[in-house]
């Protein structure tokens, strides 16, 4: 069993949607949860992080955070063709100094207008 | 703010020989680099994590001796991947973490080099 499992997709919405990506993950030392997004043949960027369980807002994107489940979720409202990207789900523990992320596949999102 | 540039961007070069890339960190200071690599569709898997002034260190199954890395100063760290195969065609992508970073320490990401071996 790999240590964090997210569905490559492509999830294909219509402009407007709600958008819900997910991720699981096995080690319970995660502390740190982080969602990246990655344009085609680009670096990835950071767009929110969470720490420990919980919910997280910022504009259009919400990240929540399930422990107890090892479950994390990012959700997209209002969903916009240029939000058509990979979104890579990313974790650390205390033990490498949260220096070290471990990455999910990604999921290929593509919003049509 | 916090920008990480690589150069080349995109390299073809022929089997057996070293291609070098560079990640630099454009407006802070850099203790800690980390190189990954990217197959497609595929997770970035940590090659090795380099800090300033010391040697790398590499994670379980990379050739230490076939990608040499250098982090000779705060803002610059270089990938030598040497004596090159079609199979090291890949994305390779660098991070940095700012030397001034809180606790969470965010790695900014550089834009990626796409080696391909011929």
């Amino acid at each position: 069993q790999k240590e964090v499992e997210q569905d490559p997709g492509p999830l294909s919405v219509p402009e407007g949607a709600i958008v819900s990506l997910n991720c699981t993950y096995s080690n319970s030392a995660f502390q740190y949860f982080m969602w990246y997004r990655q344009y085609s043949r680009k670096g990835p960027e950071l767009l929110m992080y969470t720490y420990s369980s919980g919910n997280k807002e910022d504009g259009r994107f919400t990240a929540q955070v399930d422990k107890s489940s090892k479950y994390i979720s990012l959700f997209i409202r209002d969903s916009q063709p240029s939000d058509s990207a990979t979104y890579l789900c990313a974790m650390s523990a205390k033990d490498s100094g949260y220096s070290t992320l471990t990455f999910g596949k990604g999921t290929m999102l593509l919003v049509s207008p | 703010g916090a920008v990480v540039s690589q150069h080349p961007s995109w390299v073809i070069c022929k089997s057996g020989t070293s291609v070098k890339i560079e990640c630099r960190s454009l407006d802070f200071q850099a203790t800690t680099m980390f190189w990954y690599r990217q197959f497609p569709k595929q997770s970035l898997m940590l090659m090795a994590t380099s800090n300033e002034g010391s040697k790398a260190t590499y994670e379980q199954g990379v050739e230490k001796d076939k990608f040499l890395i250098n982090h000779a100063s705060l803002t610059l760290s270089t990938l030598t991947v040497t004596s090159a195969h079609p199979e090291d065609s890949s994305f390779y992508i660098c991070s940095a973490r700012d030397r001034a970073g809180g606790i969470y320490n965010e790695q900014f990401f550089g834009p990626g080099t796409r080696l391909t071996v011929l």
